[in-house]
């Protein structure tokens, strides 16, 4: 059975970071394209950034919101994909869930981790 | 970026009854080195992470009630149910994955009447 679990989420004051994770199993994570998408209370989904599989590059992609300021890892060792946050604001509060791709579309969710930006 | 653009914002269907939500793309999101069309459509009910109905624009993911059906090509989508059932109450939104970055449809909510 194929498992996502974000963890790391939070209240944050504006200004400041944070790292969420999102440990995986039930399939094979190493060849997997791996995506955030964030849903602010009330509101629609929006795409946060995509790491690519090692074997193909492992490059990375973001959206103009978060370009620069979030940065998206993975460790294949540990079955993990990260999303690191800085000069967060209130704007990106909303629910962040990781999902891993099928050919561009999100196959599998986690079932997502708050992240509150206030002071 | 490719803007994506769903209507109608909000619809309400008697059970039994069609269901019917469509999506505009800004730009063509067909694929032209497999002639496939790159856009999905999700479910997500209140609470829940969101579900993948369909994929490469007319495909049902596995275990997906085949009440449940999409059409269209190029820029204009189209998302049915074709007998609405009670558990169907949900958000449905379409996201295009032609290009990055990856972006949705702002969501039609979908009542019964």
């Amino acid at each position: 059975e194929v498992q996502l679990v974000e963890s790391g989420g939070g209240l944050v004051k504006p200004g400041g970071s944070l790292r969420l994770s999102c440990a995986a199993s039930g399939f094979t994570f190493t060849s997997a394209w791996m995506s955030w998408v964030r849903q602010a209370p009330g509101k629609g989904l929006e795409w946060v950034g995509r790491i690519k599989s090692k074997s193909n590059g492992g490059t990375t992609d973001y959206a103009a919101p978060v370009k620069g300021r979030f940065t998206v890892s993975r460790d294949d060792s540990k079955n993990t994909l990260y999303l690191q946050m800085s000069s967060l604001q209130s704007e990106d509060t909303a629910v962040y869930y990781c999902s891993a791709e099928y050919y561009g579309s999100l196959k599998y969710w986690g079932q997502g981790t708050l992240v509150t930006v206030s002071s | 970026d490719i803007v994506m653009t769903q209507s109608p914002d909000s619809l309400a269907v008697s059970l039994g009854e069609r269901a019917t939500i469509n999506c505009q793309s800004s730009q063509s999101v067909l694929y032209s080195s497999n002639n496939k069309n790159s856009l999905a459509w999700y479910q997500q009910k209140p609470g829940q992470p969101p579900k993948l109905l369909i994929y490469w624009a007319s495909t049902r993911e596995s275990g997906v009630p085949d009440r449940f059906s999409g059409s269209g090509s190029g820029t204009d989508f189209t998302l049915t149910i074709s007998s609405l059932q009670a558990e169907d109450v949900a958000v449905y939104s379409c996201q295009q994955y032609y290009s990055g970055p990856y972006t949705f449809g702002q969501g039609t909510k979908l009542e019964i009447k």
